[in-house]
């Protein structure tokens, strides 16, 4: 069975500073995608980045980018120069096969001002 | 366009009304999901249509009834729900697999949601 592991409930980060939300999991498939989400308090989910599992260059997006360790079975995002507006839960997703997608437990992060 | 609506956006049933939820993207996607999500919990996969065909379902009671209409527009249709089924409910989509999509085409784009209460 495929799992998704985030092991920080809540995290805070002071404005501008960087923080880094950790994700794991477990899959025997060869071929997947990885995803972390954004979902603010107003509840719309929104994708922060992706990762496919064939590439071993860490994609980033603007502030946001990961560190993918495939063979540790490990996806971290990392947020540089926080802004307030970041506060939201985040979401690690794995996807596989087709149309499944399975999702971590949630990091909710609230940005200090 | 990058949108999926969903209406409504709130609504509130008794355990023996029927009702539905609406979701609509117009993005060209052939894949649709509705997800289940309770408070600070992550979202739980209901069902997934591929075009315009049930592909996924998760074993979900057959009080919820989905139904996919065009290609635009999902439904999930409700009745007798338990009070146990109020959440907030997903509508997403992407596009369909099997297809030589380029990179970044298996990404959902997520509705805003209904919040169900169930009186």
């Amino acid at each position: 069975a495929q799992t998704v592991t985030q092991s920080q409930p809540e995290m805070s980060v002071q404005e501008a500073e960087t923080v880094t939300l950790s994700c794991t999991y477990d899959t025997s498939e060869s071929n997947y995608y990885l995803f972390w989400y954004k979902q603010p308090p107003s509840r719309q989910m929104i994708l922060v980045i992706r990762q496919e599992a064939y590439k071993q260059q860490n994609a980033t997006e603007n502030r946001f980018s990961v560190n993918f360790q495939k063979a540790a079975k490990s996806f971290s995002l990392k947020i540089s120069d926080s802004q307030l507006g970041d506060t939201a839960m985040y979401f690690c997703a794995f996807m596989f096969g087709t149309y499944k997608y399975i999702f971590g437990t949630g990091t909710r992060l609230k940005v200090l001002a | 366009d990058t949108e999926v609506t969903q209406t409504p956006k709130h609504l509130v049933m008794g355990m023996t009304n029927k009702k539905s939820l609406k979701c609509e993207q117009h993005m060209g996607h052939r894949a649709m999901y509705w997800y289940k999500q309770k408070a600070k919990k992550p979202p739980e996969l209901m069902f997934v249509y591929s075009y315009e065909k049930l592909s996924i379902n998760e074993s979900v009671p057959s009080r919820f009834s989905p139904e996919c209409p065009n290609s635009s527009l999902l439904n999930l249709h409700l009745h007798a729900l338990q009070p146990e089924d109020s959440a907030l409910y997903l509508c997403a989509s992407s596009q369909a697999k099997g297809l030589a999509l380029p990179p970044g085409t298996d990404t959902q784009y997520f509705g805003p949601g209904t919040r169900l209460t169930v009186l």
